[in-house]
């Protein structure tokens, strides 16, 4: 299975751009890249996913790169509420299962 | 609004017990997963759950048993509580084998085992 490899934490401006790096360099072809984060106390909660293009919805953009050795989930506009444990993770082509390792821990400051 | 409860948001166990944790989701998903989670350690998978009567060990399974007799409900069991056993546990579900696999997670079960 594809590792995954974060920063263990990093803090932000509130309003700035947060950019949180994963390395997946023993990616697969057909395996794809999820970020999920973790507010305190609570479940994880789905952000987004992609395969090979660039992908953006209304929570963040998640920039892949060419080799797909590495990925970059960029939240535009951090809020204090951004403050969480974010995961990268790399799901195996032949099976369902999630495997979180332990992530990036964000904090983002006033 | 989809839904995954668990039945218990805190536990306090003693060592020795047999502990149910039991996880519903409403969202008529295949797929269910139960994870524990350590500080330092992330989230761990314990079992998973492709099917009414499948299942699949995960990373950590020892110590712990599973059971899915209906699709919504998926156990996750402590035949015999130990004071390692303390953790938060996380219950998940997803729709089986589409591309965009997203889990909806529970809120979380904390148990202590004494």
């Amino acid at each position: 299975d594809a590792k995954t490899t974060q920063p263990p934490s990093m803090d932000c401006a509130e309003g700035r751009a947060a950019n949180l790096p994963c390395n997946h360099s023993t990616i697969s072809g057909n395996e794809y890249v999820y970020w999920y984060r973790q507010i305190h106390s609570q479940g994880p909660q789905y952000i987004i996913h992609g395969l090979k293009n660039n992908e953006t919805n209304e929570m963040a953009s998640l920039i892949i790169t060419e080799d797909r050795k590495s990925s970059t989930l960029i939240l535009p506009h951090a809020t204090l509420r951004d403050t969480a444990v974010y995961y990268c993770i790399v799901r195996p082509y032949n099976t369902d299962k999630l495997i979180f390792g332990t992530g990036t821990r964000l904090q983002v400051f006033p | 609004d989809v839904k995954v409860t668990q039945s218990s948001r805190y536990l306090v166990k003693r060592t020795g017990e047999k502990v149910f944790l039991e996880c519903v989701q409403d969202m008529d998903h295949e797929n269910m997963f139960w994870y524990r989670q350590d500080p330092g350690l992330g989230l761990r998978l314990i079992y998973f759950s492709y099917d009414v009567k499948m299942k699949e060990k995960g990373d950590i399974p020892e110590g712990y048993s599973v059971s899915r007799e209906k699709k919504e409900r998926f156990s996750l069991i402590l035949e015999s509580a130990s004071t390692n056993q303390t953790s938060m546990y996380l219950c998940a579900s997803s729709y089986r084998g589409s591309g965009a696999n997203v889990l909806t997670f529970g809120a979380g079960s904390r148990l202590t085992v004494l």
